[in-house]
């Protein structure tokens, strides 16, 4: 069952700009991922936070995950026209036996 | 060069006949999945297996079936069960974290289509 429900479903900036999407989720998790699908291809693993982790980074990423509000969020600073894909939120529930639950994504296009 | 590959990138399906998508890694991962993906949707789980020998279905594992003889190879058949069974199909592996599940590692994907 998918958990995650990421928003906007769609978002389109101009090159240069900040990208935000969210994800919330329903249960009780050990951690939380996101990836990314270029068109066509496979996923990519861009991070992963921890249930006890508030914010992290990576290069121009940040993610930040609120336990209370059952929710994250990704920030992509000035994008590119390569960080044109489909960003994707799963969650890792506890007690799930070592599965991940997928949203439905969030498509990003990057304008030149 | 570590990393994880599926064939074929493209498989046609007759109506009634069932298919074998390839899934293999050499990353040394204990954990293999696969996912279904739909045209605008996100991933949804068919099968998984933590181990050699022992896997779980998943969210809709009617109308498919796997085996895990070897480690680095998880093969998945689309059986003429499977109603609706074009999709982009992709496999994943993992290691296990203590307390949770470690990245996932992707395939560059099947795509099957009914003909």
């Amino acid at each position: 069952s998918q958990q995650g429900e990421e928003d906007p479903q769609a978002l389109s900036i101009q090159e240069g700009e900040n990208a935000t999407m969210n994800c919330s989720y329903k249960t009780s998790i050990n951690n939380l991922q996101w990836y990314r699908q270029n068109s066509g291809r496979g996923l990519v693993h861009l991070i992963l936070i921890r249930s006890n982790e508030r914010e992290k980074h990576s290069g121009r990423l940040r993610v930040t995950l609120d336990t209370s509000k059952k929710s994250s969020s990704l920030l992509i600073t000035a994008s590119r026209a390569a960080d044109t894909a489909s960003y994707f939120c799963a969650t890792d529930a506890k007690g799930n036996d070592y599965k991940l639950s997928f949203g439905a994504g969030t498509t990003v296009t990057v304008r030149a | 060069d570590g990393g994880i590959t599926q064939s074929p990138k493209y498989l046609f399906r007759k109506e009634g006949q069932n298919v074998t998508l390839s899934c293999e890694q050499n990353l040394n991962h204990d954990a293999m999945y696969w996912y279904r993906q739909d045209p605008g949707q996100g991933l949804r789980l068919i099968y998984y297996s933590q181990i050699v020998n022992d896997f779980q279905k998943g969210d809709i594992a009617e109308g498919y079936s796997v085996s895990r003889e070897k480690k680095e190879s998880f093969p998945l058949t689309v059986t003429s069960a499977q109603k609706n069974p074009t999709a982009f199909y992709l496999c994943a592996s993992s290691s296990r974290l203590a307390g949770g599940t470690d990245t996932q590692y992707f395939g560059p994907g099947t795509r099957l289509t009914v003909l």
